[in-house]
């Protein structure tokens, strides 16, 4: 199946900075890649949908300033939360589409803690 | 505005047993269902996936069944093993937009 992997694996930052999880389709285009947010015990939000070379439609809510996303290529898509807060820790999962438009292939997700 | 409501929360089997999860959703406008499988720490796992054309899909010990009138779909877990143990998503998708729409989870427990 494809293959979707995510760096880093999980990330500390402090309050105020901004880090940067990057999302890759390994074996595959990925045409469409999609960011979730999923906090525990809790189901998965979908934050924003991005194609390459456009800009990412965001979710009502999400603010785009500060959850930048760049989806450079057909295998790579990054998300940046800038001016990090201990309210955005949270587990970002991302996901993409090929060919087979209407299967999603899920990242192994990213733990990002905010002290 | 919840469009997909999962059911249970939480389920115990003992092993051997069989697992149902339960959807129900209001807008008739998806075209596929999908059930994902994730276990703690990592990304969801496509499991099975259904279309509204089709009344009940199995793959393995994993059986979709749909209802189209009644707008539900479940999901059934034959000779629940331990491994199975994880949570259970539901989710709706429609084809013109690809978007996700996830159901709460259904953590599932398989007692040995």
């Amino acid at each position: 199946g494809a293959v979707v992997s995510q760096h880093p694996s999980w990330v500390i930052c402090k309050s105020g900075t901004s880090v940067k999880i990057e999302c890759r389709s390994l074996d595959f285009q990925a045409t469409t890649m999609f960011w979730y947010r999923q906090f525990p015990k809790q189901s998965l939000m979908l934050m924003a949908t991005s194609n390459e070379g456009s800009k990412a439609t965001y979710e009502q809510g999400v603010e785009k300033d500060k959850f930048l996303i760049n989806h450079a290529s057909l295998t790579l898509s990054t998300l940046t939360v800038t001016s990090a807060h201990p309210e955005d820790s949270s587990f970002y999962i991302c996901s993409a589409t090929g060919l087979a438009v209407y299967e999603q292939y899920f990242g192994p997700g990213t733990r990002l803690t905010v002290t | 505005q919840q469009q997909v409501k999962q059911s249970p929360q939480s389920l115990i089997v003992q092993k051997g047993g069989i697992s149902i999860i339960n959807c129900a959703y209001e807008n008739t406008a998806f075209d596929y269902f999908p059930w994902y499988q994730q276990f703690p720490g990592k990304g969801p796992a496509l499991l099975i996936a259904i279309r509204p054309d089709v009344s009940e899909k199995k793959e393995g010990r994993f059986t979709i069944s749909f209802n189209k009138s009644a707008k539900q779909f479940s999901l059934h877990i034959m000779d629940s093993q331990p491994g199975d143990s994880a949570t259970y998503f539901c989710a709706l998708q429609m084809d013109s937009s690809y978007k996700l729409i996830f159901g709460s989870g259904t953590r599932l427990l398989v007692r040995p």
